[in-house]
């Protein structure tokens, strides 16, 4: 394992409430990435951070935000909880130095089962 | 849209065959395309990764044959074992990006 917990493992909530998600990683990790996964639709980008405050978004960023204040920790927050956005969420990591050589491997985490009832 | 598509959704083999998952992708700026293996409750792992410069890259009983002029990957399991019961995701990624874009996922079933 690369390190990468997930906080809590399991949640269950209402519509409409907000909730937030932490990612914590001890190896000093640049990348960090949020995504969800659906059945049929295999893993989602949610957001994703480049460095300390700095994030963009992904392909399934509405309702969601993100936020890095520090290298180990990626906080996602549902704003206002839906039952749409009943899923798995797993966060990733990744190494610095871009394209080359083995800088590519994606870590991820084991995963937050949320249900929004 | 998904810009990986990967089929079948689903497979079942015997012990001892052989297991085939297809990936098709549109963006030609893609330039590195990995497997990922994923076990029940489990989060993702990277178990094969391969460069659109080469057909094949093996490793174990793991081979990805790569097609570039037909935009297309596929990931060949020999001899498979109940323990490569799992799901599996292709992806691509752009060189100049640090985004990966996945497949829907295959989920293999090896049966004893």
């Amino acid at each position: 394992d690369a390190g990468i917990t997930q906080s809590p493992r399991h949640k269950v909530t209402e519509t409409g409430t907000p909730v937030t998600l932490r990612c914590h990683q001890t190896e000093n990790h640049r990348y960090m990435y949020w995504y969800r996964q659906d059945p049929g639709h295999g893993l989602r980008l949610i957001h994703y951070s480049y460095g300390v405050k700095d994030t963009d978004k992904g392909e399934v960023s509405d309702g969601y935000s993100v936020s890095r204040s520090k290298t180990e920790d990626f906080l996602l927050t549902l704003e206002s909880a839906t039952s749409s956005q009943t899923s798995v969420y797993f966060c990733a990591t990744k190494t610095g130095g871009g394209s080359g050589g083995f800088n590519n491997e994606q870590f991820f985490g084991p995963g937050t089962r949320l249900t929004v009832l | 849209q998904q810009q990986v598509k990967q089929s079948p959704q689903s497979l079942i083999v015997q012990k001892g065959g052989i297991s085939i998952i297809n990936c098709a992708y549109e963006n030609t700026a893609f330039d590195y395309f990995p497997w990922y293996q994923q076990f029940p409750g489990k989060g993702p792992a990277l178990l094969i990764a391969i460069r659109p410069d080469v057909s094949e890259k093996k490793e174990g009983r793991f081979t990805i044959s790569f097609n570039k002029s037909a935009k297309q990957f596929s990931l060949h399991i020999m001899d498979s074992q109940p323990g490569d019961s799992a799901t599996y995701f292709c992806a691509g990624r752009e060189w100049s990006d640090y985004k990966l874009s996945f497949g829907a996922g295959t989920t293999v079933t090896v049966r004893a």
